[in-house]
C-alpha cells in the first residue's frame, strides 16, 4: 500500500521561497509520476505539477515560472519549489501519486502560510 | 484551461437517500478523462471514479459516475453517515488538469 509523507517550512514572508517534500512509502517509485496540488479557500484545487522518476516535468502554465519540482529516485522523493511567495500563495500543498492522469493517494498536506 | 462547473453548490439530504451531483466542462473532456473524489474535513481529497464511469478500488457500489463529452454526474445511491463530504470533479485529458469548485452533501 503506498502512502505518501510530507513536510516542509509552514510559514512563510513574501518574495521567501516554499519548500516542500514527499516521501513515498511501498509501491513502485518508477512506474507513475509524482504531482503537487495546492487547496486555497480562494481557488479551490490548484494542479501544480508534477515530475516522472526520470525527472520529466509537466508544469500549470499558471506557475511555472516559479515553480521547480525535483526526484530523487534514490530516496524515493520529490520536492517542490516555489519562489517568490505572496498572500495569494498562501494554501495547504499536497503531494500525490499519479495513475493516469488522476491523482490518488494523498499526502496529508502542508499548511503553508505567507504572511509578512 | 477547461472550466469545470459543479451543481449544487450544497445539497441537503438525509440518510438512505439518494444524491446526483453534476460536473459541467466548458469544452469536451478528451476521452471522458473525468475523476470524483471525496474530501471530509481535516483530510486529504480520495479519489472514487475514474474514466468517468470506473470505481476506484476499495469505493462501495453505491457511488456511480456517468456522463461523457462536457456533462458528467456521480451518483450516491443510498447515502450513510460517512458519505457526508466535499465532492470534487476533476478533469485530465488536457492540460492543465482542473478541478471543480465542489459541492458539499449535508446531512438534512
Amino acid at each position: 500500500q503506498v502512502q505518501l509523507q510530507q513536510w516542509g517550512a509552514g510559514l512563510l514572508k513574501p518574495s521567501e521561497t516554499l519548500s516542500l517534500t514527499c516521501a513515498v512509502n511501498g509501491g513502485s517509485f518508477r512506474d507513475h509520476y509524482w504531482s503537487w496540488i495546492r487547496q486555497s479557500p480562494g481557488k479551490g484545487l490548484e494542479w501544480i505539477g508534477e515530475i516522472s522518476h526520470s525527472g520529466r516535468t509537466n508544469y500549470n502554465p499558471s506557475l511555472e515560472t516559479r515553480v521547480t519540482i525535483s526526484v530523487y529516485t534514490s530516496k524515493n522523493q520529490f520536492s517542490l519549489k516555489l519562489n517568490s511567495v505572496t498572500a495569494a500563495d498562501t494554501a495547504v500543498y499536497y503531494c500525490a501519486r499519479g495513475l493516469s492522469g488522476t491523482l490518488s493517494p494523498w499526502g496529508q498536506g502542508t499548511l503553508v502560510t505567507v504572511s509578512s | 484551461d477547461i472550466v469545470l462547473t459543479q451543481s449544487p453548490g450544497t445539497l441537503s439530504v438525509s440518510p438512505g437517500e439518494r444524491a446526483t451531483l453534476s460536473c459541467r466542462a466548458s469544452q469536451t473532456v478528451s476521452r471522458n478523462y473525468l475523476a470524483w473524489y471525496q474530501q471530509k474535513p481535516g483530510q486529504a481529497p480520495r479519489r472514487l471514479i475514474y474514466g468517468a464511469s470506473s470505481r476506484a478500488t476499495g469505493i462501495p457500489d453505491r457511488f456511480t459516475g456517468s456522463g461523457s463529452g462536457t456533462d458528467f454526474s456521480l451518483t450516491i445511491s443510498r447515502l450513510e453517515a460517512e458519505d457526508f463530504a466535499v465532492y470534487y470533479c476533476q478533469q485530465y485529458g488536457s492540460s492543465p488538469r482542473t478541478f471543480g469548485q465542489g459541492t458539499k452533501v449535508e446531512i438534512k
